[in-house]
């Protein structure tokens, strides 16, 4: 099985920080990787496809990058409403997926 | 508009089996498989298995293995996840998600809204 691993597993940033967020594999998964944010009581929602493809309607300032085994999820300046929860997902194994256990991301 | 509709909450005892069904709309049901993911309060996110709506191929999750069935109705495009001899521990959010095609393909570009199952006695 692919374990995926995140960090760090919080962090406190202010609005306007660039934040960069981690994930890595337990083994090479090319660049079959997505990450989602997920906002309490609501479904996670994709924000990168295929390592570093923006989803349509996301906002330019989340990118991703990374291949193999180490990931990086990045928001360039971070706004009030970025504040949540961003789990990272393996879909090299398909159809046998994997989450990361999550990064919170809250307000400094 | 494209959505994934899922059936109310539930609340069941130890031992039972709990059904929750997930209703596509806006596209074409066949043509995109459909995974089931759950979260347990304050949780991370658990990928429990996924059916291929046009063939009904399956593949679960070796931890639910031998207590999760998923089925669908093609007739109203609707996908159904039952798991059996429920748990304490199987009290959680219960999420279907749409897995994108093409170059979205692994990808859960569609989720329900989730429902909630509490296994209490």
């Amino acid at each position: 099985d692919i374990q995926m691993t995140q960090s760090p597993s919080s962090l406190s940033a202010s609005v306007g920080d660039r934040v960069t967020l981690s994930c890595r594999a337990s083994q090479s998964i090319s660049t079959y990787l997505n990450w989602y944010q997920q906002k309490p009581g609501k479904a996670p929602k994709v924000l990168i496809y295929a390592a570093s493809s923006l989803q349509s309607g996301v906002p330019s300032r989340f990118s991703g990058s990374g291949s193999g085994t180490d990931f990086t999820l990045t928001i360039s300046s971070l706004q009030p409403e970025d504040f949540a929860t961003y789990y990272c997902q393996q879909s090299y194994s398909t159809p046998f997926f994997t989450f990361g256990p999550g990064t919170k991301v809250d307000i400094k | 508009q494209v959505q994934l509709v899922q059936s109310g909450a539930e609340v069941k005892k130890p031992g039972a089996s709990v059904r929750v069904s997930c209703k596509a709309f806006g596209y074409t049901f066949t043509d995109y498989d459909m995974h089931w993911v759950r979260q347990a309060p304050g949780q991370g996110l658990e990928w429990m298995g996924w059916i291929n709506p046009s063939s009904g191929g399956v593949n679960y999750s070796e931890k639910l293995q031998g207590r999760v069935t998923m089925t669908r109705d093609t007739s109203i495009s609707a996908a159904y996840m039952e798991l059996s001899s429920l748990r304490s521990d199987d009290t959680a959010v219960y999420y279907c998600g749409r897995e994108g095609s093409g170059s979205y393909s692994g990808a859960f570009d569609i989720w329900g809204q989730g429902t909630v199952v509490t296994v209490s006695s």
